[in-house]
This record gives C-alpha cells, structure tokens and sequence, in this order.
C-alpha cells in the first residue's frame, strides 16, 4: 500500500472549516484514500474514502485531486468535539479476498480551539 | 450497545506476569484484527482473523503473545510475561465479509506493565 505524508498538526477556529491536506504521491490506480479520526482515549473511526472521485458524507467531505496524488478532507463547521488525530490511509480497495487491514501511519492533531 | 466491545477496559500488572484481553465484534462480522498503540503513534497492526482462522500475523507479534478466535465469534489475545515495553492501548477492530476498508474500533484495553 502506497504511503502518506500528513502535517503532524495543525489548528482550526470553531465554526470554520477545516482542511487537512494528505499527500500520497505513490499511489497506484486500484487504491482508495481512506480517513479516520481518533478522539482521544477512543479508537479510531471511519470517517469517508473515496477513489478519484470527490466524496461526502454527514461528516466530511473528501476532495481527490485529478492526479490522486494528494487529497484533502474538509470539515465544514469545525466544532470542539471535533479535535482529534486524522488518519489518511492508501489500501486496495475491499473484497471478500482482501484482508482489508489498515496501516496507520502518525496523522494530523488537529486541534479546533474557541 | 451493539458496537465492538473490549474488556478489561484498563489492566495494571506487574512485569512477567500474564495478561489476557478479549474482544467481542459486531454480530456477523467474520473480519477480526489486534492493533497496538503506544503513546503519540498510530495503531500497529499485530494481526487479523477471518472467521476462526487466524490469516496474518505481524511480526511484533512476538511468541509471547498469542490470539485466538475459537468459534468465529470473539477473540481473545494474551501475552505471556509481560514486560514493561508491551504497555499500550490494544485495539480490536471488526468488519463484515464484504470489506469496504471500514473497520468497527472498540474503545481499547490499555495495559500498563509495572
């Protein structure tokens, strides 16, 4: 599975959006970007994947650019409880005859301050 | 709660003794993995089960830990005398059949090694 580069933190203001960028220039054709989010002292939790094309969901938005070699996940209104370490994930995508482990990589601390 | 469930939540044991954890997955997910998180990393994957059959292990599953799924239903993971490195948060995860790359996280069991 193609490897992911993520800042190691960033910070947002409550109410605004969040963007959390994920550069994954290895990528290859049959590999899905995957996002999960870890609030503390919790396990982590799927948030959206996509392919090449942008995705949305009830938590996020998954933007892929053309090339698939970065992408962005946007949190529209950022809220408190939204502070938490992001994962972005490459893996092939499901199937009866996949595994379907994930390889966390560190992620971004994102913290939504008042 | 029909969420994937953990127990104990929290263990403190001395070193060289045995520890055991036990992992119950989302009804019908025959999808069942370990991970291992130490402090400001991401979860590292330790290994997966599909049904009973235990498919892949990683090698920071040393012999002195071992896992189980008899029946296909829950897990159990032990580690024989511990030591002060096995403290962690271990984390099971679940996921149905048909993978689509989501994985089910329970809460945790955080071992601490004295």
């Amino acid at each position: 599975d193609a490897k992911t580069t993520q800042p190691t933190s960033m910070d947002c203001a409550e109410g605004r959006a969040a963007n959390l960028p994920c550069n994954h220039s290895t990528i290859s054709g049959n590999e899905y970007v995957y996002w999960y989010r870890q609030i503390h002292s919790q396990g982590p939790q799927y948030i959206i994947h996509g392919l090449k094309n942008n995705e949305t969901n009830e938590m996020a938005s998954l933007i892929i650019t053309e090339d698939r070699k970065s992408s962005t996940l946007i949190l529209p209104h950022a809220t408190l409880r939204d502070t938490a370490v992001y994962y972005c994930i490459v893996r092939h995508g499901g199937g009866s005859s996949n595994t379907g482990k994930l390889i966390f990589g560190q992620g971004t601390t994102l913290q939504v301050k008042p | 709660d029909t969420g994937v469930s953990q127990n104990p939540r929290h263990k403190i044991t001395k070193r060289g003794q045995n520890v055991t954890f036990r992992c119950d997955p989302i009804s019908e997910h025959n999808r069942l993995y370990w991970y291992r998180q130490t402090l400001g990393q991401g979860p590292e994957f330790l290994t997966y089960f599909q049904n009973e059959a235990q498919l892949e292990k990683s090698r920071l599953l040393s012999d002195r830990f071992s896992a189980e799924r008899p029946k296909g239903s829950f897990s159990t993971l032990e580690i024989q005398r511990t030591e002060q490195g096995d403290s962690a948060m271990y984390l099971c995860a679940s996921s149905p059949r048909v993978n689509t790359g989501e994985l089910f996280f329970g809460e945790g069991s955080r071992l601490t090694v004295l």
